[in-house]
């Protein structure tokens, strides 16, 4: 059965400070790893990654795969306010266009 | 553009009422997607449509139809809704392949 882990489940931080947030998958044929962002309503995709060891970066975010390991994670730097929300990850399979969703992780940065 | 819309927003239903979710996306994407949101479980998919003409089942399909009206909207239909589908419900939308996904605003819905 497909799995995508996500840790940690939540995370307090203070403005300035720097998070990870991973994600480990086991699925067959694997494609690519999307991470994507909820705040108060629908997800906004923010990376997918497919090739192991390019890092992808926006900004204060960047996130990188390791397909022999199977995880990723996303980074943040110099966190702020706007940056509360729960983070997604999503594997995709190379069968077909389905993704299987981690639970999440809910980031609360306070000022 | 719209993007992906949804309606209704908010719905309330009594066990055994019926009821349908529309989805409609503006960005000629050949692929749309039907998930459930519930605390702690993430995203699950129900039902998704690679194409116009074709759906197929999803993770968790058991209580609901959809239709594939045309390349534009994917709705999702509860026959006899239940308490268990008590949740919020995202239809999202994408050109394909190796592309993202595109959500919608979300409908929650509570069956009572």
């Amino acid at each position: 059965e497909d799995k995508v882990v996500q840790s940690p489940l939540s995370l307090v931080v203070h403005e300035g400070d720097t998070v990870t947030l991973n994600c480990s998958y086991e699925v067959t044929n694997f494609r690519s790893l999307l991470w994507y962002k909820q705040e108060k309503k629908a997800p906004t995709f923010l990376f997918m990654l497919t090739s192991s060891g390019i890092e992808k970066k926006s900004g204060r975010l960047s996130s990188i795969l390791d397909k022999k390991e199977l995880f990723s994670i996303l980074n943040i730097t110099a966190t702020q306010t706007g940056d509360s929300a729960i983070y997604l990850c999503a594997v995709e399979k190379s069968s077909g266009d389905k993704l299987t969703f981690g639970t999440g992780t809910r980031l609360a940065v306070r000022p | 553009n719209a993007g992906v819309t949804q309606t209704p927003k908010f719905q309330v239903l009594k066990t055994g009422q019926s009821m349908t979710l529309q989805c409609a996306q503006d960005m000629n994407h050949n692929s749309m997607y039907w998930y459930r949101q519930d605390p702690g479980m993430g995203l699950r998919l129900i039902y998704y449509s690679a194409s116009e003409g074709t759906t197929d089942k999803g993770e968790v399909p058991n209580g609901y139809n959809v239709s594939r009206l045309n390349k534009r909207e994917f709705s999702l239909r509860l026959e006899s809704a239940a308490p268990s589908q008590t949740s919020v419900y995202f239809c999202a939308s994408s050109v394909g392949g190796l592309l993202e996904q595109y959500f919608g605003p979300g409908t929650r819905l509570t069956v009572t």
